[in-house]
C-alpha cells in the first residue's frame, strides 16, 4: 500500500512561529499537494509540486511556501502562523491521475 | 472548467437505511471519477472509483455507477452501519490535468 505519512497529528504553535509540516510518501510519486480543510469550505489547495524543486501555487498560497529537495519529501511552511492558519492540514500525492490521490492522516494545526 | 456539485449535508440516516449522495459533473471529455470517504479525525481515503462510462465502482458496500447521460455518479449502499459515518467527497480530475476537483463533501451521521 502506498503510504503518505504526515510527521504531526496535532501541533499547537504561537502566533509568529515558523511552522514546518512534514509529508513523506513511499511509492515514488511525482505529484504532491497540500490542502486545508475548514468547516463549510471543503478542501483548498494551497501549494502542489510535481517533481523535485519544481511548485505551483494553488487557490490560497498567501502566507505559506513549500519546499520539495527530495522526490518522497514535500513541506509546508508557514512563515509566520497567524491564527487563521488554524485548521487541518492534509498532504497527498499521486502519479498520472488515473488511480487518485492517497492522502496522510492530516495535520491539525492550532496557532494561539 | 471542469466541477463537481454534490448534495449538501448533513445526512443522517437510520442504522440499515439505504443511502444515496448525489453527484453531478462538468467536464471536457470522460475523466475518471472518485469517491473520497474521511472518517473523523483522518484524512481522506480513496472509496471507489470508476474510470469510464458505465463502469460501476464498489467497494464496503458502497457502490457508483458512472453515468454520461445525466453526467451523475451517485454513491448508494444499501444498508448503512454506524460505522459509515464520515464525511464523502465526490472528485474528479481537471482537463488535461491531474489535479482533483473536490466537492465540497457531505457528512452522513448513522444513529443506531
Amino acid at each position: 500500500d502506498v503510504k503518505v505519512t504526515q510527521s504531526s497529528r496535532y501541533l499547537v504553535k504561537r502566533t509568529g512561529e515558523k511552522v514546518f509540516l512534514e509529508c513523506v510518501q513511499d511509492m515514488d510519486h511525482e505529484n504532491m499537494f497540500w490542502y486545508r480543510q475548514d468547516p463549510g469550505l471543503g478542501l483548498r489547495l494551497i501549494y502542489f509540486s510535481y517533481d523535485v524543486k519544481m511548485k505551483e501555487k494553488g487557490d490560497i498560497p498567501e502566507g505559506y511556501s513549500v519546499s520539495r529537495e527530495k522526490k518522497e519529501r514535500f513541506s509546508l511552511i508557514l512563515e509566520s502562523a497567524s491564527t487563521n492558519q488554524t485548521s487541518m492540514y492534509l498532504c497527498a500525492s499521486e502519479t498520472g491521475g488515473v488511480d487518485g490521490y492517497t492522502f496522510g492522516s492530516g495535520t491539525r494545526l492550532t496557532v494561539v | 472548467g471542469d466541477s463537481v456539485t454534490q448534495m449538501e449535508g448533513p445526512v443522517t440516516l437510520s442504522e440499515e437505511a439505504f443511502l444515496t449522495i448525489n453527484c453531478t459533473y462538468t467536464a471536457t471529455g470522460y475523466p475518471s471519477l472518485f469517491w473520497y470517504v474521511q472518517y473523523p479525525g483522518e484524512g481522506l481515503q480513496l472509496l471507489l472509483k470508476a474510470t469510464k462510462a458505465d463502469d460501476k465502482g464498489s467497494n464496503k458496500g458502497f457502490e457508483a455507477t458512472y453515468r454520461k447521460e445525466t453526467t451523475s455518479f451517485h454513491l448508494e449502499k444499501g444498508s448503512v452501519q454506524v460505522s459509515d459515518s464520515a464525511v464523502y467527497f465526490c472528485a474528479l480530475p481537471g482537463a488535461g490535468s491531474y489535479q482533483l476537483t473536490f466537492g465540497k463533501g457531505t457528512k452522513l451521521s448513522v444513529i443506531p
